[in-house]
């Protein structure tokens, strides 16, 4: 049973518009979330992360908005560049013990010029 | 330049035999992750070690195993027990527990 759930496989935007990534999730007990980049043949590269006592992080051109109510978290790259194309991933920690990472399947992303 | 490096990139294993996939990391990090990722999933937490010493079993931790003997390395072991061995997997780290993770970047396994 997934509890981070990314319902989009793939994603295509084109250069300078706004892409928005989701992510849902179903553990209410879960507290900070993260989104990871990954390109072929490299591992994830961290990106930008929330806590649930927020409910929007910025960072440049990525902002992570967080819905609690809803369990939905969304990743805005806004403006889009094709060095963007990669895949995304979500994950979720209830800060527990175990300290783990729950992750979603990922998104690709692709920018065209 | 500080980071995680995963070595070998690309490994083949026999049926039967066990093979140890390296990791090792120079941030000075106390927590330690593998990861199985197999296509179209997410990555999958196989052990971790939030200290020297000390290591927990993850969601599919049968068929692996690990040690911690310092603080730099964290190697994993695919037994011949894990039944369905071939994946990518990733090593992580981060400064404690519930941080933000480095990943390195992989090392794939086959089975011939």
């Amino acid at each position: 049973d997934q509890q981070v759930k990314q319902n989009s496989p793939s994603l295509s935007v084109q250069e300078g518009r706004i892409s928005i990534l989701n992510c849902d999730y179903t553990n209410s007990m879960f507290d900070y979330f993260l989104w990871y980049k990954k390109y072929p043949a490299e591992g994830p590269t961290f990106l930008i992360s929330i806590s649930s006592i927020k409910d929007k992080n910025e960072d440049g051109r990525f902002t992570v908005f967080l819905n609690k109510s809803a369990k939905h978290l969304s990743l805005h790259i806004v403006p889009s560049q094709p060095g963007d194309s990669a895949v995304y991933f979500c994950a979720a920690t209830d800060g527990g013990s175990q300290g783990n990472l729950i992750f979603g399947k990922g998104t690709k992303l692709s920018v065209k010029p | 330049d500080g980071g995680i490096t995963q070595s070998p990139k690309y490994l083949f294993r026999k049926e039967g035999q066990n093979v140890t996939l390296s990791c090792e990391q120079n941030l000075n990090h106390d927590a330690m992750y593998w990861y199985r990722q197999d296509p179209g999933q997410g990555l999958r937490l196989i052990y971790y070690s939030q200290i020297v010493n000390d290591f927990q079993k993850g969601d599919i931790a049968e068929g692996y195993s690990v040690s911690r003997e310092k603080k730099e390395s964290f190697p994993l072991t695919v037994t011949s027990a894990q039944k369905n061995p071939t994946a990518f997997y990733l090593c992580a780290s981060s400064r404690q527990l519930y941080q933000p993770q480095h990943f390195g970047d992989g090392t794939r396994l086959s089975i011939l």
